[in-house]
């Protein structure tokens, strides 16, 4: 079992390209969400879902896009990459909506010039 | 909304006991969990407090008290491979959807010592 892959583990964009990073999970999670991490700070939540065709917004979703059309995949879409978005991102899910545990992936590390 | 309030460092020697407090705000929440994160590494999960009480997981245990609005990770033996950083994270209700979106604190980040 590979548990929750991240693709690509590395990115450099440009001001205003556009990118999808992919979240895989094969334990049969129902919840999914995306997080960013700044140096030095903690996680904040982009966007989550709750199971395939349902999605919530976070504490920062403003340039990023979600869909969740199987119980798989997750794949987070910037729309138009900007400085601000230089970040750490980490797919994360867990069995359950309520449930303790949070199993992430190895993250994605996204450099925007 | 959420916020989480944890101190952003401690130093420890190696075989002392740390703990690393952890207050928050919230209306309404699941549970109380933390989770360590070495640098340049994806965070892992150390324990989950669903109810008041005490959870103890080998060298690790976490307590919560929710009339208190706390809880805190309690680090036993301290070894050099626990210098790390330390996440409190609260499994909060949501408004939309009754999910359990989870909300971080900012971290502390703990150098144990020889």
């Amino acid at each position: 079992n590979a548990g929750v892959t991240q693709t690509p583990k590395f990115q450099v964009l440009k001001t205003g390209q556009s990118m999808t990073l992919q979240c895989a999970q094969d334990m049969n999670h129902e919840y999914m969400s995306w997080y960013r991490q700044d140096p030095g700070m903690g996680l904040r939540l982009i966007h989550y879902s709750v199971g395939a065709g349902i999605t919530d917004q976070g504490e920062v979703p403003n340039g990023y896009n979600v869909s969740r059309s199987t119980t798989e995949d997750f794949p987070l879409r910037l729309l138009s990459a900007a400085p601000s978005q230089t970040s750490v991102y980490f797919c994360a899910t867990s069995r359950g909506s309520s449930t303790g545990e949070l199993f992430f992936g190895e993250g994605s590390r996204l450099t925007v010039l | 909304g959420q916020s989480l309030e944890q101190p952003s460092e401690v130093t420890a020697v190696e075989g002392a006991i740390v703990q690393i407090n952890c207050t928050y705000q919230t209306s309404g929440f699941y549970g109380l969990s933390w989770y360590q994160q070495h640098d340049g590494g994806a965070p892992t999960f150390l324990s989950y407090n669903a109810l008041d009480g005490l959870e103890e997981t080998g060298r690790f245990s976490s307590f919560l008290s929710r009339s208190d609005s706390y809880g805190y990770l309690l680090l036993q033996e301290l070894q050099m491979k626990d210098s790390a950083s330390y996440f409190c994270a609260v499994r909060e209700r949501s408004d939309n959807t009754n999910a359990g979106k989870s909300t971080f604190g900012d971290g502390t980040t703990l150098t144990v010592k020889p």
